[in-house]
């Protein structure tokens, strides 16, 4: 079975400069996360998706920070303008419908100059 | 703000050593899940307790849950360089949304 899919591995960027990330779920999974990981911390939830509707982005920073999830299946999270308390790990992490356990990406380590 | 704690923040025990790990979380849970993370990886699911259950084995981990307390514990048995890695506790407040602590980072030296 195949995994969470997650690109790009690293990113390197200059603040105020834009981001976007991709995630592509296991098949089947309708529910869908963007985690946010700041060195030393736990994951931070930032936006739950139920197929391709919001279940919960009340931790999204929404002035700089969006995500979709177009057709239910692969998700982007973007940054625009990013910051330099935005460098962390990005984890995607899915959910099968009824399912209790989360399935993770390898994540995307962003780094902003 | 994060719903669990671990303690203690990192651990560092020699090759067959048990490692004992505890959490605590703030409100009412439905259940309470451990995750593992290896350096530079995503997390991975290691076992689910709960909440009407008080102590779950699964290979080398052992977890007991105290509702009472609002806490739990991972062990981990004759430990292995391989469990060299940040452990995560999450609790499933509502249904649908999980929320980590900030971890335990544990070493097993050889």
């Amino acid at each position: 079975e195949a995994g969470v899919a997650q690109s790009p591995r690293y990113k390197i960027i200059e603040k105020r400069q834009s981001v976007a990330f991709w995630c592509n779920p296991i098949s089947g999974h309708a529910t869908l996360y963007w985690y946010q990981q700041i060195l030393g911390q736990g994951p931070k939830l930032l936006i739950q998706f139920q197929n391709n509707g919001v279940v919960d982005d009340s931790q999204l920073p929404k002035d700089r920070f969006s995500a979709e999830r177009l057709k239910g299946v692969d998700s982007t999270l973007k940054i625009q303008p990013a910051k330099l308390e935005d460098s962390a790990v990005y984890l995607c992490a899915s959910k099968e419908t009824g399912g209790e356990k989360l399935f993770f990406g390898s994540g995307t380590q962003l780094s902003v100059l | 703000s994060q719903q669990g704690e671990e303690d203690p923040q990192a651990l560092s025990i020699q090759e067959g050593e048990n490692a004992t790990m505890n959490c605590s979380y703030k409100t009412s849970i439905n259940n309470l899940q451990w995750y593992r993370q290896n350096s530079g990886r995503g997390l991975v699911h290691l076992i689910l307790i709960r909440s009407n259950e008080r102590e779950k084995h699964s290979g080398r981990l052992r977890v007991t849950l105290d509702t009472s307390k609002k806490s739990s514990s991972l062990l981990i048995t004759a430990s292995r360089a391989a469990d060299t890695a940040s452990y995560f506790c999450a609790t499933f407040v509502v249904d649908y949304k999980l929320s980590f602590g900030a971890g335990t980072t544990v070493t097993v030296r050889a």
